[in-house]
């Protein structure tokens, strides 16, 4: 079955350090997004892209970056790790710009 | 004022229960609406695509206003399995905007 899958599922990690969050789809979709979810914040749209070498800011895009390099991944890289992106993180795919979008499983970050 | 707005409860209901959950937005340019179910520490999981008013999926009933900007989720018959965040989705050039949520407790 076709899916999307995130990995790491847990990270900790230490201010300062460079981190890359993975995200993998195999249902051949073009969009695909990065959001992050704080309590009183809700989701959060950090980056997106709409195809291969598409790159977007989202809302809270600052100390993040996004690669796309072929359909089926977008990783995410914290250049310099704060205490301020401790949070969830979930790669989303959608085959069209005013579809549903379809959730990965997360990633939990913690930076101490 | 947040572009998506939703009561976040708790709504603390009875098994068998009716509860409605409502959202207004505030761009009237949103083009599609969806309402997503989040269960504790995992991802959004889509409930219902809200294309017009009144549709119906089972136990499920969505309302669309247009005109008032109003979205509206009816949950009938309500099962300890549909305890969950309930999210309010709208879609705006291509990037969907997330209400913060709201939470449904049944009891038994």
């Amino acid at each position: 079955d076709a899916e999307i899958t995130q990995s790491p599922r847990h990270k900790i990690t230490e201010t300062g350090r460079q981190v890359t969050l993975a995200c993998h789809q195999t249902w051949n979709h073009n969009n695909m997004f990065w959001y992050r979810q704080d309590l009183g914040h809700g989701l959060r749209l950090i980056h997106y892209s709409y195809g291969v070498q598409d790159t977007n800011k989202g809302e809270v895009s600052d100390g993040y970056s996004v690669s796309r390099s072929n359909t089926e991944d977008l990783p995410l890289t914290l250049e310099s790790a704060a205490s301020s992106q401790t949070s969830v993180y979930f790669c989303a795919s959608s085959r069209r710009r005013d579809n549903e979008q379809f959730f990965g499983p997360g990633t939990r970050l913690t930076v101490l | 004022r947040k572009e998506v707005e939703q009561d976040p409860g708790p709504f603390n209901v009875p098994e068998g229960a009716t509860v409605a959950f409502n959202c207004t937005y505030s761009n009237s340019a949103s083009q599609s609406f969806f309402w997503y179910r989040q269960d504790c520490r995992k991802e959004p999981k889509l409930l219902m695509s809200v294309y017009s008013s009144g549709n119906e999926d089972g136990r499920f009933t969505e309302q669309l206003n247009r005109a008032s900007q109003y979205i509206s989720l009816l949950i009938r018959d309500s099962k300890l399995s549909d305890s969950a965040t309930y999210l309010c989705v709208v879609l705006n050039t291509g990037k969907l905007i997330f209400g913060q949520g709201t939470t449904l407790q049944v009891k038994p």
